[in-house]
């Protein structure tokens, strides 16, 4: 069965500063990978995805995620984090046969920015 | 084009009662999935349909069942509220089920 561990429930970084959030995955294949954001009473918005090709990933707002197989990770990236990012960030494994379209998510990572 | 749409978006219900929920998924969307969360458990799959036609399920009592129509709208009920199904419910719609674009959630509380 798939599974997504992150393990920061909270992370404060200040304004202006580099961001990594932790996903690591159980999947047994090439997963299709996720990172949504979700900000309060919203559903959530699909920052980037990795399906297969080039292991680094270019998504919204700024954000780049890295594969990488060795590790089963998939960490999140900003270099200079905005007091709009505050959000909970939501990493998520998907299956990759048609037909089992479901999504498996990590517990998320609550993100808070100080000025 | 206009995005995933859940209806109503906020619902109180008592201990007891059932509900619905409907989901109009995007344009041209055949396949739509239901997710609750809740600060416990966190986001967890209730069901996916395609082509009306309930393909995966989690692992939820059967007091939550789902279908889905020929123009792909979908609608999940709950039976017997518990107080354990207040959550927000996501409903989310995939043009090959590879990528899903999320509802904005209804958000049911059960008293």
């Amino acid at each position: 069965a798939q599974s997504v561990t992150q393990p920061d429930i909270h992370i404060t970084v200040s304004e202006g500063a580099s961001l990594e959030l932790r996903c690591n995955y159980s999947y047994g294949a090439t997963p299709y990978l996720f990172w949504y954001v979700q900000s309060p009473g919203q559903g959530l918005q699909l920052l980037l995805k990795y399906f297969s090709g080039d292991t680094l990933v270019q998504g919204i707002k700024g954000f780049e995620a890295e594969f990488k197989r060795s590790q089963s990770s998939f960490n999140l990236r900003k270099p200079s984090v905005h007091w709009s990012d505050a959000a909970e960030y939501f990493c998520a494994v998907g299956a990759r046969n048609f037909g089992n379209e479901k999504l498996t998510f990590g517990t998320g990572t609550r993100l808070t920015i100080i000025p | 084009k206009a995005g995933v749409t859940q209806t109503p978006r906020y619902l109180i219900k008592t201990r007891g009662q059932q509900v619905t929920l409907s989901c109009s998924p995007i344009s041209g969307h055949r396949s739509v999935s239901w997710y609750q969360q809740t600060p416990g458990q966190g986001l967890q799959f209730l069901f996916e349909y395609f082509s009306e036609t309930q393909r995966n399920k989690g692992n939820f009592p059967g007091r939550f069942s789902g279908r889905q129509f020929s123009n792909s709208r979908s609608e999940m009920n709950v039976s017997t509220l518990e107080l354990g199904d207040s959550a927000l419910y996501l409903c989310a719609s995939s043009p090959r089920g590879d990528e899903q674009f999320f509802g904005p959630g209804t958000r049911l509380t059960v008293l």
